[in-house]
């Protein structure tokens, strides 16, 4: 079966700091792979996606980067944090063709001081 | 946009009433989900209905979809304490199946 890995679960950082949130599947390959960030009391809103290796798509100009170095593992990034990174930050696979199903990883709340 | 739109945005009921939320979007879809999100935790998926169904079962889940209208609902019945959550759906479009989110309706089934 397959399963969504995202660490860590809790981060605080200062502002001005890097990040690297990290998040692995298990049990399939080639999916599709999405960052969302969902500000408190609020839906989810897509940041990245990819469709394969290499491949990333931002939905929204932002403070953050994506990066997918294998098939399975998608990295989201960034240089010098912003108050306004703050919220929680959920990762999601899509299967193959005629699964469309998207399933979400547990999610990292990360708190920017 | 083609954002999911939930209606209404909170909604508290008896244990064993039945719960409706509705959902409204604005484009063409290739299917629509439903989560559920216990606060402070990760999305659950619920259900999907695919855009030429028009109505689905999954134990007290009922999901309908009527396109033309560019609506779905979510009825889960005999509700129990445990529902109590927040339920979200999500229009899916696209060759790259990117979903889009409301802000969700936070059920309350008070014991």
């Amino acid at each position: 079966s397959q399963t969504i890995h995202q660490w860590p679960a809790t981060l605080v950082q200062p502002v001005g700091s890097p990040l690297s949130l990290e998040c692995t599947v298990e049990g399939t390959s080639n999916p599709n792979l999405y960052w969302y960030r969902q500000a408190a009391g609020r839906g989810l809103q897509l940041l990245f996606y990819s469709v394969g290796i290499g491949q990333i798509s931002s939905e929204v100009p932002q403070n953050l980067s994506a990066s997918r170095p294998q098939d399975r593992q998608f990295i989201l990034s960034s240089k010098k944090l912003l108050l306004s990174d703050s919220g929680f930050y959920l990762c999601a696979w899509n299967g193959v063709a005629g699964y469309n199903e998207q399933f979400f990883g547990p999610g990292t709340r990360l708190t920017v001081l | 946009s083609q954002q999911g739109e939930e209606d209404p945005q909170a909604l508290s009921i008896q244990e064993g009433e039945n719960a409706t939320m509705n959902c409204s979007y604005k484009t063409s879809i290739n299917n629509l989900q439903w989560y559920r999100q216990n606060s402070g935790r990760g999305l659950v998926h619920l259900i999907l209905i695919r855009s030429n169904e028009r109505e689905k079962h999954s134990g007290r889940l009922r999901v309908t979809l009527d396109t033309s209208k560019k609506s779905s609902s979510l009825l889960i019945t005999a509700s129990r304490a445990a529902d109590t959550a927040s339920y979200f759906c999500a229009p899916m479009a696209g060759a790259t199946n990117k979903l889009i989110f409301g802000t969700g309706t936070l059920l309350a089934v008070q014991p």
